[in-house]
């Protein structure tokens, strides 16, 4: 099992450019979920998908945000233009029904 | 607003000695879960209790649930080096949805010196 696998793991881009972040979750798992953590807010949930299908949105900060989850082993997170304050550590996140989260190592974007 | 927060914020113990760590909450829940996280890596799920449980024990850790206060408390005994991480508490609320959400907390940074 190798776990759930997130790229790039560093993400360096200028202000206005787009950024796409990757997922791709452990087999099995219905569930994925994406969390962005930084000092100021903590972990916050973006969106999570169900059987590839998402479910709440209600998360994602604003129009420029879009995730995209078109089969049950990848998911994308893009950012369309990139602003500096989107800068933070991006996570996945899988599990089975029921269960606990088993998450990525992370994607730290940083936007100048 | 997140719905779980954790007390204290920073904790520095010596090796061998305990830890605790305590999360309160605001809302009913499902479940609460304690999570660790090693600088720059994902969380790792330690321990999850239901809400009908009080106490639940995994190795070097027990963690007690009181819902009358909406607290939790995590405890590590004999410490070691390698605990040094953040910890954060996860609360998964009882949603009309179709599946129930986590929620973290601000996370406890934990510092045991050798």
């Amino acid at each position: 099992d190798a776990g759930v696998i997130q790229s790039p793991r560093h993400e360096v881009t200028e202000m206005g450019q787009e950024v796409t972040l990757r997922c791709k979750p452990i087999s099995g798992h219905d569930y994925l979920f994406w969390y962005r953590q930084t000092m100021m807010r903590g972990l916050e949930l973006l969106i999570y998908f169900n059987n590839n299908v998402p479910i709440d949105d209600s998360g994602m900060p604003e129009d420029r945000f879009s995730a995209k989850m078109p089969n049950a082993s990848f998911s994308t997170l893009k950012i369309q233009p990139s602003e500096p304050r989107d800068s933070a550590v991006y996570f996945c996140a899988s599990r089975p029904s029921n269960s606990p989260l088993h998450f990525g190592n992370g994607t730290r974007l940083t936007v100048t | 607003s997140q719905q779980g927060e954790e007390d204290p914020q920073a904790l520095s113990i010596q090796e061998g000695e305990n830890a605790t760590m305590n999360c309160s909450y605001k809302t009913s829940i499902n479940n609460l879960q304690w999570y660790r996280q090693n600088s720059g890596r994902g969380l790792v799920h330690l321990i999850l209790i239901r809400s009908n449980e009080r106490e639940k024990h995994s190795g070097r850790l027990r963690v007690t649930l009181d819902t009358s206060k909406k607290s939790s408390s995590l405890l590590i005994t004999a410490s070691r080096a390698a605990d040094t991480a953040s910890y954060f508490c996860a609360t998964a609320l009882i949603s009309s949805g179709s599946a129930r959400q986590l929620t973290f907390g601000s996370g406890t940074q934990l510092t045991v010196l050798p």
